[in-house]
């Protein structure tokens, strides 16, 4: 299948500052892709749709200006957790569609960025 | 009333026994649906496609059941490495791609 990383995978930082979690598809193109957040236990919430070259579409009750979602390139997307507060301590996670062939229908996750604020 | 509900378990399963849970969903007029699997830690990967008409891989058999709106996933011979929580994912017509995540069932497969 298709390969989606994501780096970092762990990040621990201090509260009120930004951290970047960047979300790559390797092996193929991906003109959307999915930023998820999952608290321990809980499953995984959609937090924001990232379209390539226009602007991200956020889920509601997600702060547009509070996860900065960049799609500049066919192949990559970043999210950014501007001044990020404890509660912000997630496992978060992208996915991306294969428009291509046979996973026409599937999206491949990336590993998880694992993000610790004090 | 969540989407997409699950047991979430666990189901402690003797090795080489038949384990099997469902999914309830909300949306009637959803279109695709998808069991996924994860892993303590890692990220969900998906097991099977969901079909009308059912389908079997290996020893795992889905099945969808419209007019009750759940859909179901049975494992057959359960091996220690089924150990995993099961996500069942519903894509509603109208959500275009986007993918609802039940909460996840914990199936802990034992010697």
């Amino acid at each position: 299948g298709a390969v989606v990383s994501q780096h970092p995978s762990r990040v621990i930082c201090k509260s009120g500052t930004s951290v970047k979690i960047e979300c790559r598809s390797l092996d193929f193109q991906a003109t959307t892709m999915f930023w998820y957040r999952q608290f321990p236990k809980q499953s995984l919430m959609l937090m924001a749709t990232s379209n390539e070259g226009s602007k991200a579409t956020y889920e509601q009750g997600v702060e547009k200006d509070k996860f900065l979602i960049n799609h500049a390139s066919l192949t990559l997307s970043t999210l950014t957790v501007t001044s990020a507060h404890p509660e912000d301590s997630s496992f978060y996670i992208c996915s991306a569609r294969d428009l291509s062939g046979r996973t026409y229908n599937e999206q491949f996750f990336g590993p998880g960025t694992r993000l610790t604020v004090l | 009333r969540k989407e997409v509900e699950q047991d979430p378990g666990p189901f402690n399963v003797p090795e080489g026994a038949t384990v099997a849970f469902n999914c309830t969903y909300s949306n009637s007029a959803s279109q695709s649906f998808f069991w996924y699997r994860q892993d303590c830690r890692k990220e969900p990967k998906l097991l099977m496609s969901v079909y009308s008409s059912g389908n079997e891989d290996g020893r795992f058999t889905a099945q969808l059941n419209r007019a009750s709106q759940y859909i179901s996933l049975l494992i057959r011979d359960s091996k220690l490495s089924d150990s995993a929580t099961y996500l069942c994912v519903v894509n509603p017509r109208a959500a275009g791609n986007k993918l609802t995540f039940g909460g996840g069932t914990r199936v802990l497969v034992k010697p």
